[in-house]
């Protein structure tokens, strides 16, 4: 069984803040994870992913996240908020179980950029 | 390359009818899954085809249901629509269905509005 948890359904922050996203799961096998945007009126857009290897993961528009499994926890972060990044956020987490590797997704958290 | 596209991207529809809705997924890929995003249950996996077999179902009652054809283009149908199913309908695509390293690419979506 796998689930997600996004603290905070809404985050605020200044343009040119830091932006911290976080974003804790729960896997029994060893997991996958990933850090989706949505703008209004689109699909998903894979922001970032770890499978394997190096836990700091980079991403793009200058997003990146660290996997640390002693915490459980995947958080997207980025040094400085433009107000193009305002959109919701979807953490998801995946793990090989009978063959599948269907993702669990988070309730999402809805990034606010002010000027 | 076009991207994954959806059709139609609105549709209304009264209680008791049912539904099909489109995809189309990149050229090449032989993936593709479905997603219903609504603000109460978030982001739910239906169900995923790979090479015209369903490989994977999510926890829905039988009036969701698919298929997908030859050149990898998907259906989805719901029959004897109830008011829940109003919904974001998301279609992703991969070029496999070989777990997490493969990349879904998502489509814009269609909006089901059941009156």
């Amino acid at each position: 069984a796998q689930s997600v948890t996004q603290l905070g359904s809404h985050v605020s922050v200044s343009e040119g803040a830091l932006v911290l996203l976080r974003c804790n799961y729960s896997s029994s096998v060893p997991p996958y994870l990933f850090w989706y945007v949505q703008y209004p009126n689109q699909g998903l857009q894979l922001l970032l992913k770890y499978t394997t290897g190096a836990t700091l993961v980079k991403g793009i528009n200058g997003f990146e996240a660290e996997f640390k499994k002693s915490e459980t926890s995947f958080h997207l972060t980025k040094p400085s908020a433009h107000m193009s990044d305002a959109a919701e956020y979807f953490c998801a987490v995946s793990g090989a179980s009978g063959g599948s590797y269907i993702p669990t997704f988070g309730r999402g958290t809805s990034l606010i950029v002010h000027p | 390359k076009a991207g994954v596209t959806q059709t139609p991207r609105y549709l209304i529809k009264t209680r008791g009818q049912q539904v099909t809705l489109s995809c189309s997924p990149i050229s090449g890929h032989r993936s593709v899954s479905w997603y219903q995003q609504t603000p109460g249950q978030g982001l739910q996996f239906l169900f995923e085809y790979f090479s015209e077999t369903q490989r994977n179902k999510g926890n829905f009652p039988g009036r969701f249901s698919g298929r997908q054809f030859s050149n990898s283009r998907s259906e989805m149908n719901v029959s004897t629509l109830e008011l829940g199913d109003s919904a974001l309908y998301l279609c992703a695509s991969s070029k496999t269905s070989g777990g997490p390293r493969d990349t879904q690419y998502f489509g814009p979506g269609t909006r089901l509005t059941v009156l």
